[in-house]
């Protein structure tokens, strides 16, 4: 496979569950991104990795929690969530912080009931 | 002032018609610019990035205003398959990972 992948792309959780998001990157970059996307609003930075170190948590709430075992994955740990965190989660990756372009995956579009 | 604004549109435009969107950014010391199409529930996909002397691909011509902070994007001869939101993303300066983004521009061709 080629550039950021995703997994899943749809999940319906109920908001005591818990569950995972993963994202695997094949193009050798440093940095690896989480985002928020809501329904008629920017993109909004969650969690920024380099290198496998967090680098940013952007106050996200503690029900979202990051990992990132090498500089390739990266997961987000779903707990306790609320409707409220419907959104589409989008991961990215780029070489470096020089301003170089991003890649996104397709997205896991997220529904909390 | 938002930092990075787009006229959200849509701009509705027929097929073969030259359509252009501007998108502002209020942090001077911006250093990377991009613009991305977006399709309805899928995710970002990179169009082109922004060189201080303009680019230009096809029929996409992108170009930076660095005095009224300001990038455009240019789109000629549009097509049907160009209907999408046009996001404008704004990297405030080498070394960070602060990447601004609007809330798009949409675009419909019509036939």
């Amino acid at each position: 496979e080629t550039g950021v992948t995703q997994t899943p792309r749809h999940l319906v959780m109920g908001m005591t569950n818990k569950k995972s998001l993963k994202c695997e990157q094949h193009l050798g970059h440093n940095a690896m991104y989480w985002y928020k996307q809501s329904a008629k609003k920017p993109l909004e930075l969650m969690f920024v990795y380099s290198l496998e170190e967090r680098v940013e948590n952007n106050s996200v709430p503690s029900r979202f929690s990051p990992e990132c075992p090498n500089s390739s994955h990266l997961f987000l740990h779903l707990h306790t969530l609320q409707p409220e965190d419907s959104a589409l989660y989008l991961c990215a990756s780029s070489q470096d912080f020089r301003g170089n372009e991003q890649f996104f995956g397709p997205g896991t579009r997220l529904t909390v009931l | 002032r938002k930092e990075v604004e787009q006229d959200p549109g849509p701009f509705n435009v027929p097929e073969g018609a030259t359509v252009a969107f501007n998108c502002t950014y209020s942090n001077s010391a911006s250093q990377s610019f991009f613009w991305y199409r977006q399709d309805c529930r899928k995710e970002p996909k990179l169009l082109m990035s922004v060189y201080s002397s303009g680019n230009e691909d096809g029929r996409f011509t992108a170009q930076l205003n660095r005095a009224s902070q300001y990038i455009s994007l240019l789109i000629r001869d549009s097509k049907l398959s160009d209907s999408a939101t046009y996001l404008c993303v704004v990297n405030i300066g080498s070394g960070t990972y602060k990447y601004i983004f609007g809330t798009g521009t949409r675009l419909k061709v019509l036939a």
